[in-house]
């Protein structure tokens, strides 16, 4: 069964502060994904990566920052956490063209 | 650029009732079409694809068809149940990166 875990699950952050998201696979995938949910916007793409030391920006990147250490590891960052960054992140793993994977989120809540 | 609808938000039916959910798309390439379903608590896991090639998916129970005329793609079950009650959404997809609509709440009344 594929894995993909992501920590912490849920986290109260301040306005300003730094910020750092985790996720791990045990899939052995190339890709890694970090997507945002927000109410009636589905799940937006905000990084991704495709091979180690490597990141690619997705649709809404802006206030974010992604690291892929490993292929099993892949962080995105808030330096500066804002209001407008509460909502509920998912990481997701796949090989390319094939079932993608996600983590069960992790709920931001900026105050 | 690409994009999904999903025009109904919410959807609550009864259990045996007839299940549709329609969804159109806008892409410049050739699209892999996929429906997502999300529990509460987890992540959304993928419930059906559909290829240009095929245009027909089935999965558990549910059917998914799409038109390249109308650009639209549509979910269906015959008899919903209780344990359908969940968010579907319509994804857009091309080499693993997902562009998902805005999602439909099914709510079965037991």
């Amino acid at each position: 069964e594929a894995a993909v875990t992501q920590s912490p699950r849920s986290k109260v952050a301040v306005t300003g502060g730094k910020v750092t998201l985790s996720c791990h696979q045990t899939n052995n995938h190339d890709y890694m994904y970090w997507y945002r949910q927000d109410t009636g916007h589905g799940l937006r793409l905000i990084h991704y990566s495709y091979v180690a030391d490597s990141t690619e920006k997705g649709d809404i990147p802006d206030g974010y920052k992604a690291s892929r250490p490993s292929q099993e590891n892949f962080s995105l960052i808030l330096e500066l956490a804002s209001l407008s960054q509460t909502a509920v992140y998912f990481c997701a793993s796949s090989d390319r063209n094939t079932e993608v994977f996600f983590g069960k989120g992790t709920r931001l809540t900026v105050v | 650029g690409d994009s999904v609808t999903q025009m109904q938000g919410q959807v609550t039916l009864s259990e045996d009732d007839f299940l549709f959910i329609n969804c159109t798309y806008s892409t410049t390439w050739y699209p892999t079409l996929f429906w997502y379903v999300q529990y509460p608590g987890e992540g959304p896991q993928l419930l059906l694809k559909v290829t240009t090639a095929n245009n027909k998916g089935i999965s558990r129970g549910f059917e998914a068809t799409y038109d390249k005329g109308t650009t639209s793609f549509h979910l269906q079950k015959a008899s919903v149940q209780e344990s359908d009650s969940a968010v579907y959404y319509c994804v857009l997809g091309n080499q693993g990166k997902l562009i998902f609509g805005q999602g439909t709440k099914l709510s079965i009344k037991p």
